[in-house]
């Protein structure tokens, strides 16, 4: 596609439950990046992919968030056993290979919506 | 480790004037990236420009401009003749070229500066 799509735009699920985020890169991209912005936040960076490999998983703020990806194209995010605080947008973003550290730029998509209640 | 400082929590300006939002970063790195995004109430995150840190030209494009200098790590950002359409908030990006363990691979942003343009 043209830009960088996330599914679902919103999500409001019950504490406890699992959910899963997803999102499509544009087209080409191999470098791809999940962030979470809270209400009124800044942007967290999550986790990084390069491929299908993530060499930097630093931000996933507990063993409840995993991510993959396959194909070297779409990623999951999932979070296990929501909790109130993971409310949040989690932001979807890719680039060309290896991404910002080699001054490429990095696309975002328009979010997922999350909240927990 | 990279970081980045937006100190302009919310700026409020009239319509046609002109702003300009600071930005002051930190790195041990020397080749180094500074990025500009616009987020407006919509929410998505827009890419305005990216700038390496061999190139301290500074750039205009139409009503925005650009001025970075290394000399004090600043990279500021001008709207002249500001307009309502310009309401949103503003990041401030940075990412390093040397991978040096946990994080590196990320762009790390300042907090952002929101600009509200009153008509």
């Amino acid at each position: 596609g043209a830009g960088v799509s996330q599914s679902p735009s919103n999500k409001v699920t019950e504490k406890g439950k699992d959910v899963e985020l997803r999102c499509d890169p544009i087209s080409g991209h191999t470098a791809l990046y999940w962030y979470r912005q809270s209400l009124g936040q800044g942007l967290e960076f999550l986790i990084y992919f390069q491929g299908n490999s993530a060499p930097d998983k630093s931000g996933l703020p507990s063993d409840r968030f995993s991510a993959e990806r396959t194909g070297g194209s779409v990623s999951t995010l999932t979070i296990q056993r929501t909790q109130q605080e993971d409310s949040a947008v989690y932001l979807c973003a890719s680039s060309l290979e290896q991404g910002a550290i080699s001054g490429n730029t990095i696309y975002f998509g328009e979010g997922s919506w999350l909240t927990v209640v | 480790a990279q970081k980045v400082t937006q100190a302009q929590t919310e700026i409020s300006v009239v319509e046609k004037e002109d702003v300009t939002l600071d930005c002051v970063y930190e790195t041990r790195d020397t080749t180094y990236y500074l990025f500009w995004y616009k987020q407006p109430p919509s929410g998505e995150l827009v890419f305005l420009i990216r700038r390496n840190s061999f190139d301290e030209q500074n750039e205009i494009s139409g009503r925005y401009s650009w001025n970075f200098q290394k000399s004090t790590s600043s990279f500021n950002f001008t709207i002249t003749a500001s307009q309502v359409v310009d309401s949103a908030v503003y990041f401030c990006a940075l990412s390093e070229a040397f991978v040096s363990g946990a994080g590196s691979y990320q762009l790390t942003f300042g907090k952002g500066t929101k600009l509200s343009v009153i008509p």
